[in-house]
């Protein structure tokens, strides 16, 4: 069955260091979004791309880049790791000839920065 | 900012009906009304969408006011299992990134 992918699923990590989070989705879905989730609040949109070699800035994608080279994945590269990105990360995909708004979600990377 | 406006958390008795409000009083013509959840640490799920005729699928029901200014989302028979967060979005159809407020946790009792 086709499905969305994360990896990893627990991260812990150092101040500075360079972090990337993996997204793999087989649904050959153009659309693909990275969103982060605090404690207690909604999830919010980091990027997000509409295709190969398309990225497109997010509400919050300071500290954050993702890069799109095949239509299966979009990894989320934080540059230098800060205590402010202890989150947990969400991947989802869409397809674009869709006529409506439905994202398909990967189970999340609990990502802890010390 | 989201455009929408929820109750923070409801209760409701398994087995009977969970009416989840929401306003988005400045909704857009072509805007959808999205409702998604997320059950425990898990990525939220899609439920149901309409424009502006009430919509019934296999999970829920969506009743959406004539005016469009707000919505209801109703899960018939609430079960243990439908304990989430219950997110309610407004968004163009297609490709459009969702905004996602804080939502309502729904606590289902038994």
């Amino acid at each position: 069955d086709a499905e969305i992918t994360q990896s990893p699923r627990h991260k812990i990590t150092e101040t500075g260091r360079q972090v990337t989070l993996a997204c793999h989705q087989t649904w050959n879905h153009n659309n693909m979004f990275w969103y982060r989730q605090d404690l207690g609040h909604g999830l919010r949109l980091i990027h997000y791309s509409y295709g190969v070699q398309d990225t497109n800035k997010g509400e919050v994608s300071d500290g954050y880049s993702v890069s799109r080279s095949n239509t299966e994945d979009l990894p989320l590269t934080l540059e230098s790791a800060a205590s402010s990105q202890t989150s947990v990360y969400f991947c989802a995909s869409s397809d674009k000839k869709s006529s409506y708004n439905e994202q398909f979600f990967g189970p999340g990377t609990r990502l802890t920065v010390l | 900012d989201a455009k929408t406006t929820q109750p923070t958390s409801m209760d409701c008795a398994e087995g009977r009906a969970a009416n989840l409000p929401c306003n988005h009083s400045t909704i857009s013509g072509n805007e959808y009304v999205y409702w998604y959840r997320q059950i425990h640490s898990q990525g939220p799920q899609y439920i149901i969408h309409g424009l502006k005729n009430n919509e019934t699928n296999e999970m829920a029901s969506l009743i959406i006011t004539e005016d469009r200014k707000s919505s209801t989302l109703i899960l018939p028979h609430a079960t243990l299992r439908d304990t989430a967060v219950y997110y309610c979005i407004v968004a163009y159809s297609g490709n459009t990134p969702l905004v996602f407020g804080k939502g309502t946790r729904l606590s289902v009792i038994a």
